[in-house]
């Protein structure tokens, strides 16, 4: 079976500094893996996903994430954080049927 | 419509009753899918619709709750006898189906329960 396991349910960074969301995946099968944004009020927004395709993969807003195999990782990053980034990450694995969901990392972005 | 639209936003239902929750899906998405967001809970799976294929219903958590699709298109999730502990944000999301897609999700029905 699938599953997600997100390190840290809270992040706080200053702007401009380096943002580092962590994400770890167990799957019996070669993962398919997302991550998703959901600022206050609203649904969820896809940033990035990896398809088998290139390990670094780079999305919107300036985020990226790097598929690690040996390390069975997906962490997002961005080197420099905005106010606007302040908001809640769910990192997700394809389950077979339906994405399986981490437990969220709210980040906070201070001035 | 441009995007996926859930209603109502908000619910708050007494304890007993039951409630429907719809979903309007982007148009030509074959894939619709439920889930339910409790605090610090993350995302949990409810059921997932996939054409007119049967559908997969295995993250209902009690026979309370019931989805349907009609006609390929808007879906309705009904919790009948409402209890506290299924007060969350209700959130639906449509794809074109498949793992690569990734999906688009609805703003949410956030149900309170008293």
């Amino acid at each position: 079976a699938q599953s997600v396991t997100q390190l840290g349910s809270h992040v706080s960074v200053s702007e401009g500094a380096l943002v580092l969301l962590r994400c770890n995946y167990s799957s019996s099968v070669p993962p398919y893996l997302f991550w998703y944004v959901q600022y206050p009020n609203q649904g969820l927004q896809l940033l990035l996903k990896y398809t088998s395709a290139a390990t670094l993969v780079k999305g919107i807003n300036g985020f990226e994430a790097e598929f690690k195999k040996s390390e069975t990782s997906f962490h997002l990053t961005k080197p420099s954080a905005h106010m606007s980034d302040a908001a809640e990450y769910f990192c997700a694995v394809w389950g077979g049927t339906a994405l399986i969901f981490g437990k969220g990392t709210t980040l906070s972005v201070s001035s | 419509g441009a995007g996926v639209s859930q209603s109502p936003s908000n619910k708050v239902t007494e304890k007993g009753k039951d409630v429907e929750l719809r979903c309007d899906p982007i148009s030509g998405h074959t894939a619709l899918y439920w889930y339910r967001q409790s605090l610090g809970q993350g995302l949990e799976f409810l059921i997932y619709f996939q054409g007119n294929s049967a559908p997969d219903k295995s993250g209902l958590p009690s026979d309370r709750f019931s989805a349907e699709r009609t006609g390929g298109s808007v879906s309705t999730l009904t919790i009948q006898r409402t209890q506290q502990e299924d007060s969350a944000v209700y959130l639906c999301a449509s794809s074109f189906g498949g793992r690569e897609g990734g999906y688009t999700f609805g703003s949410g029905t956030r149900l309170t329960v008293v």
